[in-house]
């Protein structure tokens, strides 16, 4: 089945100590996007890739940074985790629908990674 | 600042009968709305797309869309406690290839 992976689902690290995130896709989607969610919010975009370019949020901290070396995966790299990076971090795909036969806005999430910062 | 608004809830409702969720959007121009579904430390399932005015059916799920009014519902027959999630009402804003997610509602189906 297509889908959207991501690895690892738990990930423990320390303060400070820098971690990356990944996200595959095999459902051939031309925009990846990552979000933070933290308990009881609303999923937090931090960027999104259309193809090879890259989107970046106004208010997305720098230690946060992203690469996209393919269509089928997507990194998510924290520099110096803090202890308010701990969330859950979703990575998500769209693109173009045949049902429709145009781009279709539909996002698909991956399972998640959780993160604890210790 | 666009913002999409829904009531946190709990929405508690009788197993069988009716739920109805609510969301607000303050973007005019937006073209596609969406519900997803989230369980408890679980990442969201779309359950529902709607681009045009009045109603859609899928299953036991139904979304309503009134532009005029900014105004995008979900209604869930027969509910089920299966059925006990956050659900997320997002919109697509603007030019960009990115979504707006409210906050969520949680609904809890009583047994």
């Amino acid at each position: 089945d297509a889908m959207v992976i991501q690895n690892p689902r738990y990930q423990v690290t320390q303060f400070g100590k820098p971690v990356t995130l990944s996200c595959s896709q095999t459902l051939n989607h031309n925009v990846m996007y990552w979000y933070q969610q933290k308990s009881s919010q609303a999923p937090k975009l931090l960027f999104h890739y259309y193809d090879k370019d890259f989107n970046n949020e106004a208010d997305t901290p720098d230690n946060f940074q992203s690469r996209r070396p393919n269509t089928s995966f997507c990194f998510l790299d924290i520099r110096s985790p803090g202890l308010g990076d701990a969330a859950m971090y979703l990575c998500a795909t769209s693109g173009h629908s045949l049902d429709r036969g145009k781009f279709a806005y539909e996002q698909y999430f991956g399972p998640g990674t959780r993160l604890t910062v210790t | 600042q666009k913002e999409v608004e829904q009531n946190s809830g709990p929405l508690s409702v009788p197993e069988g009968a009716i739920a109805s969720l609510n969301c607000t959007y303050s973007d005019r121009v937006s073209q596609s709305f969406f519900w997803y579904r989230q369980y408890s430390g679980k990442s969201p399932e779309l359950i529902m797309s709607i681009y045009s005015n009045g109603d859609k059916e899928d299953g036991r799920f139904t979304a309503q869309l009134n532009k005029a009014s900014q105004y995008v519902s979900l209604l869930i027959r027969d509910s089920q406690p299966s059925d006990s999630a956050t659900y997320l009402c997002a919109v697509k804003v603007g030019r960009d290839d990115k979504i707006i997610f409210g906050k969520g509602t949680r609904l809890h189906i009583l047994p």
